[in-house]
């Protein structure tokens, strides 16, 4: 079953650097997001993206978050001046389109802790 | 009121048992529903999505309530493998479709 891949699966990082999430999304999906789960609480939309632009994005999406698609294949989360309440896990998901019709598969995320 | 609410549970239920989760949503313009579920620190995995005419999947079961913004899932014959948290899911709403909204989940275990 194709699958979302995301690196690293744990990152730790000193408050004020920059991180760099990353995701390969499912090869024949066209639509890409990110969300957030901080520990004991829901999973909260950060970001849509859709031909090689931000579709929508929810107020936590603020200036220091940026997203990229670099390549072909990897879809980026760039967060430039951690914050300790940024400590979250960070999922990546994509879909083929949008829909009830059509599922949103996440990737197994990336365990962010800032110190 | 929440934009989605649920039970939190937790649900502990013996190994055969069915069990009914419910959810409800504050949003009319909605148009997108699922269920998920989530394994401790996983991430979430699609179970089903949730049609006006109800659709039903092995053991599992949807239903949706537009009218009264309500959505159900019954597990039929719930196995061990079953434990995990189940999360209901919507869109924002008409434009919306990849902004999913979901609930903080009800946690369900079930016991041999």
């Amino acid at each position: 079953e194709p699958e979302v891949t995301q690196t690293p699966s744990h990152q730790v990082t000193q408050m004020g650097q920059e991180v760099i999430l990353r995701c390969v999304p499912i090869s024949n999906h066209l639509y890409f997001y990110w969300y957030r789960q901080i520990l004991g609480q829901k999973v909260e939309f950060l970001v849509s993206f859709y031909n090689n632009e931000i579709s929508e994005k929810s107020e936590i999406f603020d200036d220091q978050f940026s997203v990229e698609r670099p390549d072909g294949s990897n879809f980026t989360l760039k967060i430039r001046s951690t914050k300790l309440e940024d400590s979250a896990m960070y999922f990546c998901a994509s879909s083929v389109s949008v829909g009830a019709n059509y599922g949103y598969t996440f990737g197994s995320g990336t365990r962010l802790t800032v110190v | 009121r929440k934009e989605v609410e649920q039970d939190p549970g937790p649900f502990n239920v013996p190994e055969g048992a069915t069990v009914a989760f419910n959810c409800t949503y504050s949003n009319s313009a909605s148009q997108s529903f699922f269920w998920y579920r989530q394994d401790c620190r996983k991430e979430p995995k699609l179970l089903m999505s949730v049609y006006s005419s109800g659709n039903e999947d092995g053991r599992f079961t949807a239903q949706l309530n537009r009218a009264s913004q309500y959505i159900s899932l019954l597990i039929r014959d719930s196995k061990l493998s079953d434990s995990a948290t189940y999360l209901c899911v919507v869109n924002k709403g008409r434009g919306s479709q990849g902004n999913l909204i979901f609930g903080k989940g009800t946690k369900l275990s079930v016991k041999p």
